[in-house]
């Protein structure tokens, strides 16, 4: 059975730092890997998807990596800003028969503060 | 447009109440799903629907029926729910298999008395 980890479960850091976030698999035979952002309760924002076939995407100040042998992914946020304060999510997409199966990480929580 | 539409956006029920959940999205996307959020907690998945057929059903209890009508809409049908489930349940949509990128709506909160 996938199981996700996130690490850390909360982060706080000043505006204008760089930082990492981590996420382990246990099951390296995964179709993709997606990072997303939930704002209290609200839904998610889909912010990367990087294939298994990938090393890493990019979007703006976000750059997310994975190494799947390895059954781990960071994401990378430069230049923080408070806007940026939200919980992040990993989630890890299997294939072939379990086609749909997103299995999430339980978050990291996020707080830029000014 | 990538916007997955749900309403109501909030919910309060008693346990003796029917009410239907909705979700919509004209993307064109022929995946769509539904997911259980606890407070604090990730989402669980609860349904696939695939192209209007259920593909997935993650061993939810009876009390909650999905129904796909037609492409671009996914229900969630409640009836005799409990107190535990009260939660944020989220619809997602996806294209296909080459594209599976999830798209989330906003979710509706469920409170169940």
């Amino acid at each position: 059975k996938q199981e996700v980890t996130q690490i850390p479960a909360a982060l706080s850091v000043p505006e204008g730092e760089n930082l990492v976030l981590n996420c382990s698999f246990t099951d390296s035979a995964i179709y993709n890997l997606q990072w997303f952002r939930q704002d209290p309760g609200k839904g998610l924002t889909s912010l990367l998807l990087i294939q298994s076939s990938q090393r890493e995407q990019t979007s703006g100040r976000l750059n997310a990596s994975l190494d799947k042998s390895s059954g781990r992914s960071t994401l990378y946020i430069a230049a923080s800003q408070p806007g940026d304060s939200a919980t992040y999510l990993c989630a890890v997409h299997a294939g072939g028969t379990s086609y749909g199966k997103l299995t999430f990480g339980q978050g990291t929580i996020l707080t830029v503060h000014p | 447009d990538t916007e997955v539409t749900q309403t109501p956006k909030h919910l309060v029920m008693g346990m003796t109440n029917k009410k239907s959940l909705k979700c919509e999205q004209h993307m064109g996307h022929r995946a769509m799903y539904w997911y259980k959020q606890k407070a604090k907690k990730p989402p669980e998945l609860m349904f696939v629907y695939s192209y209007e057929k259920l593909s997935i059903n993650e061993s939810v209890p009876s009390r909650f029926s999905p129904e796909c009508p037609n492409s671009s809409l996914l229900n969630l049908h409640l009836h005799a729910l409990q107190p535990e489930d009260s939660a944020l349940y989220l619809c997602a949509s996806s294209q296909d298999w080459d594209r599976p990128t999830q798209y989330f709506g906003p979710g509706t909160r469920l409170t169940v008395l």
